[in-house]
């Protein structure tokens, strides 16, 4: 059972415009969620976090925003730019320990001109 | 249907020993991707397979390989254990390249 879902599994969005990616879960339990972002033939790498705490953490052009009573959380991309295009992975986690993390499937995202 | 399956959960090994890890991906995934996972490092890519066929390599010695079955199950390889290999090993399937992850738990190697 997948914990942890994006259900858009691509998103195309024009340069300079919002790209907003979608992540759900299941397990009240979590508490820390984070965003990767993968190149083809590179590991993920870390976008940025947000523990259950808050319900918004900005980081640049970046932006998570979290909905515990949905369990739903996004992440915002405000302007989006080629450079951007990726796959991008929602992670959640019961603790704030990376060794418990849940990943979600990934959502494609293609910026272009 | 069942997810990515990872043998073992969790294994020992003592330093210069040899390794190997197994991963079974979703029935009809035919892409897996295997990667380390370290407090420092975070998650690093090690190589994707494709049909048998090994498509990308991270930049890890050649102490680390890798091969995909017929039936897509992969299994990776690592000899002459260090420390530092101690590290949570990843393995994702996808039905295609860049398209459609899903992780397994993990293998935890730890090396004393």
């Amino acid at each position: 059972d997948q914990q942890v879902k994006q259900n858009s599994p691509s998103l195309s969005v024009q340069e300079g415009r919002i790209s907003i990616l979608n992540c759900d879960y299941t397990n009240s339990m979590f508490d820390y969620f984070l965003w990767y972002k993968k190149y083809p033939a590179e590991g993920p790498t870390f976008l940025i976090s947000i523990s259950s705490i808050k319900d918004k953490n900005e980081d640049g052009r970046f932006t998570v925003f979290l909905n515990k009573s949905a369990k739903h959380l996004s992440l915002h991309i405000v302007p989006s730019q080629p450079g951007d295009s990726a796959v991008y992975f929602c992670a959640a986690s019961p603790v704030y320990n990376t060794d418990k993390l849940i990943f979600g499937t990934g959502t494609r995202l293609q910026v272009f001109p | 249907k069942a997810g990515v399956t990872q043998t073992p959960r969790y294994l020992i090994k003592t330093r210069g020993q040899q390794v190997t890890l197994s991963c079974s991906p979703i029935s009809g995934h035919r892409s897996v991707s295997w990667y380390q996972q370290t407090p420092g490092q975070g998650l690093q890519f090690l190589f994707e397979y494709f049909s048998e066929t090994q498509r990308n390599k991270g930049n890890f010695p050649g102490r680390f390989s890798g091969r995909q079955f017929s039936n897509s199950r992969s299994e990776m390889n690592v000899s002459t254990l260090e420390l530092g290999d101690s590290a949570l090993y990843l393995c994702a399937s996808s039905p295609r390249e860049n398209y459609g992850y899903t992780f397994g738990s993990g293998t935890r190697l730890t090396v004393v």
